[in-house]
């Protein structure tokens, strides 16, 4: 099917512990964007991608890596996770840059810190 | 420093009559503002977005208003169905909101409708 989808749906990890969270797209989206959505600050944007191999940070890029070695694929990874790091993350795409094609988000990634 | 800010946390209306989110910017470099749609458990999907150049957009029971000298939009629904009860982000853009060259959507905190039967 085509779309953007997000793995896992669900995440519990704990203090210190690596976890990547997955995002996949099929439409060939050059843009690629990792938010993530917490109560009183609405979407803030993590990192962000205009192509294969280009990576930016966004507002909140502390304690987050992210690589895009394929188009369509784009992981974002804690490296060492932290109670503050527990949100709900999306992903998301467009073709154009931002405003001018709309974003096309995944459903979530619901990541709990303990 | 918040760039687009939505005050209003929720909104009640009643079924069939119209709905009216408001949504304000301080950045004049904005040139594009868009409206997103949440339920809950789901990924934002978009609505509907007006250029800076505008200052009306309309896609069926949807019309965006903007009021560039207030820093100012607005999202109408009408008629407002129970169907539309969500959270609604409004969302803004403009070249090289980071980086210098990407552009970037910078969201509002968001107001959750709510449409009685």
């Amino acid at each position: 099917d085509a779309g953007i989808t997000q793995s896992p749906r669900y995440k519990i990890t704990e203090t210190g512990r690596q976890v990547t969270l997955m995002c996949h797209q099929t439409w060939s989206h050059s843009y690629m964007f990792w938010y993530r959505q917490d109560l009183g600050h609405g979407l803030r944007l993590i990192y962000y991608s205009a192509a294969a191999d280009i990576t930016d940070k966004g507002e909140v890029p502390d304690g987050y890596v992210v690589s895009r070695s394929k188009t369509e694929n784009f992981p974002l990874t804690l490296e060492s996770a932290t109670r503050s790091q527990t949100s709900v993350y999306f992903c998301a795409s467009s073709e154009l840059r931002t405003g001018t094609s709309p974003l096309h988000f995944g459903n979530g990634t619901r990541l709990t810190v303990t | 420093d918040q760039q687009v800010k939505q005050n209003s946390p929720s909104l009640s209306v009643q079924e069939g009559r119209i709905s009216i989110l408001n949504c304000d910017y301080t950045n004049s470099m904005f040139d594009y503002f868009l409206w997103y749609k949440k339920y809950p458990a789901e990924g934002p999907t978009f609505l509907i977005s007006i250029s800076s150049i505008k200052d009306k957009n309309e896609d069926g029971r949807f019309t965006v208003f903007l009021n560039k000298s207030a820093k100012h939009l607005s999202l109408h629904i009408v008629p407002s169905q129970p169907g539309d009860s969500a959270v609604y982000f409004c969302a803004a853009s403009s070249p090289g909101t980071y980086g210098g060259s990407q552009g970037n959507l910078i969201f509002g905190k968001g107001t959750k409708l709510s449409v009685k039967p």
